[in-house]
């Protein structure tokens, strides 16, 4: 089983719809969550951190359930330019060997016109 | 967000021959930065983990006298592919983490597009 599991997508949603993603984590040990988005061959950038009560920036929305181990991200008024591949991630606190970022796959969304 | 720079964007090598690559956080200071790879269609792997002023830690499977990394200054952390082959082709993507009032966040260099020919 794969420590972070995303629906690969892609979603393909019109402009101005409401999209929503989930994510899944197997390791309890996990400490912190963020969203990241990644556009086709570059690098990943931070979209929001996860936080326990859950974190709205502007059209963006993130919960997270430690009890389900489920991580989830809501965009509304959806844009053109939220087209792209966005990564759920989770800092792991491997103790000794140090904190280590996991990423997912990843899922696709394709905003058209 | 905080700016991290890498150097080259994109490389061509012979195979055998080394490729280094340099991460700079450009508007922060960096205990610890990051290695990862990515393959067409998959995730980031992590590779290794970079401190200023010591080893590296390697994740399992990672050839440490392969793919070394030093980590010269709070802003400065290289990679250098040795002997590359054609399988090392990759993205290669560096990172670096800041402090921030809730915890850390990373931040992510704009990767190195490595080709062995």
């Amino acid at each position: 089983r794969k420590e972070v599991e995303q629906d690969p997508g892609p979603f393909n949603v019109p402009e101005g719809a409401t999209v929503a993603f989930n994510c899944t984590y197997s390791n309890s040990a996990s400490q912190s969550f963020f969203w990241y988005r990644q556009d086709c061959r570059k690098e990943p950038k931070l979209l929001m951190s996860v936080y326990s009560s859950g974190n709205e920036d502007g059209r963006f929305t993130a919960q997270l359930n430690r009890a389900s181990q489920y991580i989830s991200l809501l965009i509304r008024d959806s844009k053109l330019s939220d087209s792209a591949t966005y990564l759920c991630v989770v800092n792991i606190n491997r103790m000794e060997y140090g904190n280590k970022l996991v990423f997912g796959a990843g899922t696709i969304l394709r905003v058209k016109s | 967000g905080a700016v991290v720079s890498q150097h080259p964007s994109w490389v061509i090598c012979k195979s055998g021959t080394s490729v280094k690559i340099e991460c700079r956080s450009l508007d922060f200071q960096a205990t610890t930065m990051f290695w990862y790879r990515q393959f067409p269609k998959q995730s980031l792997m992590l590779m290794a983990t970079s401190n200023e002023g010591s080893k590296a830690t390697y994740e399992q499977g990672v050839e440490k006298d392969k793919f070394l990394i030093n980590h010269a200054s709070l802003t400065l952390s290289t990679l250098t592919v040795t002997s590359a082959h054609p399988e090392d082709s990759s993205f290669y993507i560096c990172s670096a983490r800041a402090i921030r009032d809730r915890g850390y966040e990373q931040y992510f260099g704009p990767g190195t597009r490595l080709t062995v020919t």
